[in-house]
C-alpha cells in the first residue's frame, strides 16, 4: 500500500530562516500533492497544491517543489516568522476524484 | 459563520453507549468526508460521501456508520463506543474535482472524543 512519510521529528529553526519540511511517499506518483497547516485544536487548512508535471509552486513566502524521480516534496518558508509554528501536513491525490492521504504531519517552531 | 461545523466540540462517554457526531457545511460542495486524528498516526479517512446517494468505506470504517442526510449534512455514529475510538475526528468537504481544485478540502473544527 502506499506510505507517505513526514519528519516526525519536531523541527526548530530561527525566526527569519527558511524552514524546510519533507514529504517522501512509496511507489507511485500521485497526480497532486497538497500541503496543509494545522494549528493545535483546529482543522487542517489547505496551501498549495501542486500537480505531477510541476516542479515548484510558489505563494507568497511559500515554495512547494515536487520531484518524481525521487518521490519526494519539499515545503519551504523563507522569512520565517513565529506565526508560521504549526504543524504541516502533506497530502496526495492519486487520480481525480480519488481520496486523500495524508502524511503523520511535522511540527514546526519558530524561534523569535 | 464557518463553513464547515461540527458539534458537538467535545465530548466524553462511557464504553458501549451510541455517539453521534455531527457535521453541516455551508460551502454547497458535493463532497464530504469523516477522519480520524490520533497523535503520530495522522488524519485517516473513515467514511466518505461524493453525493447524497453515494457512501463509501475508507481506510478505517469498522466501528461506525454514517448517515448523509441531505447535500449540507453529513452525521458519524458509533453504535457501541470503545475507548480506542478516543480521538479527534474531522469533517471536510471538497468540491467535484477539476484540475483546479484537485479535491482541495476544508475542514471543520473537531470534535475531540473521549470514550472511558
Amino acid at each position: 500500500s502506499q506510505k507517505i512519510e513526514q519528519n516526525s521529528e519536531a523541527l526548530n529553526i530561527q525566526e527569519g530562516k527558511t524552514a524546510t519540511l519533507t514529504c517522501n511517499y512509496t511507489n507511485y506518483s500521485p497526480a497532486y500533492l497538497q500541503w496543509y497547516r494545522q494549528d493545535p485544536g483546529r482543522g487542517p487548512v489547505f496551501l498549495l497544491l501542486i500537480r505531477e508535471n510541476e516542479k515548484e509552486k510558489r505563494k507568497e513566502r511559500l515554495k512547494v517543489t515536487f520531484d518524481t524521480t525521487l518521490k519526494q516534496s519539499l515545503f519551504h518558508i523563507t522569512a520565517s516568522q513565529p506565526a508560521d509554528s504549526a504543524t504541516y501536513l502533506c497530502a496526495l491525490l492519486y487520480n481525480q476524484g480519488g481520496k486523500l492521504i495524508f502524511g503523520q504531519g511535522t511540527e514546526l517552531s519558530v524561534k523569535p | 459563520d464557518a463553513d464547515v461545523t461540527q458539534t458537538p466540540r467535545n465530548r466524553i462517554t462511557k464504553t458501549g453507549k451510541r455517539i453521534m457526531l455531527e457535521c453541516s457545511q455551508t460551502k454547497g460542495h458535493d463532497r464530504m468526508y469523516w477522519y480520524r486524528q490520533d497523535p503520530g498516526l495522522g488524519l485517516r479517512l473513515i467514511y466518505y460521501s461524493f453525493d447524497v446517494k453515494d457512501i463509501n468505506k475508507g481506510e478505517i470504517s469498522d466501528g461506525y456508520s454514517v448517515s448523509r442526510q441531505a447535500q449540507a449534512k453529513f452525521s458519524l455514529s458509533l453504535e457501541s463506543a470503545i475507548p480506542n475510538q478516543t480521538a479527534l475526528y474531522f469533517c471536510a468537504t471538497s468540491e467535484r474535482t477539476s484540475g483546479r481544485v484537485a479535491d482541495t478540502q476544508y475542514f471543520g473544527p473537531g470534535t475531540r472524543l473521549t470514550v472511558l
